[in-house]
């Protein structure tokens, strides 16, 4: 079945540091990528998402770009904020099935 | 802004209890579903439903059922609790098209 590999962490950074966070995937078709946030103490929300390969999705100063050829979605952040602090998610998505969803990348970002 | 709702923050049960969850969204949409969340493993599907009183099976629907009476609500149910039950469940709710969730805030049942 499609599955998702992300890097666990926590990663820790200092704030206005640069943010890296893996995200491969193997999945049948072609999914639409996702990037979901969950920031303390909330349920997961929507951060971006792109539908094809090379398409780059886009909120909140994150990015992260199709990579069709080497199944990947990487999340990017040019300088972290404390209030970034969350766990984020990577999910592979097939119209009419159902998400699929990493284990999630903890993110601290100190002050 | 769609609301989801969670009726339990926190909730300890003892094994062997039947436990409900509760979850109510108000943006009339067609699709709900129920996951658990556990270190390391991400997210899971339990059970979900596209339509009032029907439901399907997700990855882990093993020692769970649900109920759909009623478009805005849908219940998880724990017919016996066990202690490796315990974890974060997680409600959300989509449009038919399934692209888009909306998660409420988890409950964090404890079985003891």
């Amino acid at each position: 079945g499609d599955s998702v590999t992300q890097m666990e962490g926590p990663v820790t950074l200092s704030e206005e540091a640069f943010l890296t966070i893996n995200c491969t995937y193997t999945a049948t078709g072609y999914p639409s990528l996702f990037w979901y946030v969950q920031y303390p103490g909330e349920g997961l929300q929507l951060l971006l998402k792109a539908t094809k390969a090379d398409d780059k999705g886009s909120n909140k100063g994150f990015e992260a770009t199709y990579r069709k050829e080497t199944t990947s979605f990487h999340l990017e952040k040019g300088s972290v904020q404390v209030s970034d602090s969350a766990v984020y998610f990577c999910a592979p998505y097939n119209y009419g099935q159902n998400f699929v969803f990493g284990p999630g990348t903890r993110l601290s970002v100190l002050p | 802004d769609v609301k989801v709702t969670q009726s339990s923050r926190y909730l300890v049960k003892r094994t062997g209890e039947k436990v409900f969850l509760e979850c109510v969204q108000d943006m009339d949409h067609e699709n709900m579903f129920w996951y658990r969340q556990d270190p390391g493993l991400g997210l899971r599907l339990i059970y979900f439903s596209y339509d009032v009183k029907m439901k399907e099976k997700g990855d882990i629907p093993e020692g769970y059922s649900v109920s759909r009476e009623k478009k805005e609500r849908f219940s998880l149910i724990l017919e016996s609790a066990s202690t490796n039950q315990t974890s974060m469940y997680l409600c959300a709710s989509s449009f038919r098209g399934r692209e888009k969730l909306f998660f409420g805030s988890g409950t964090q049942l404890s079985v003891l």
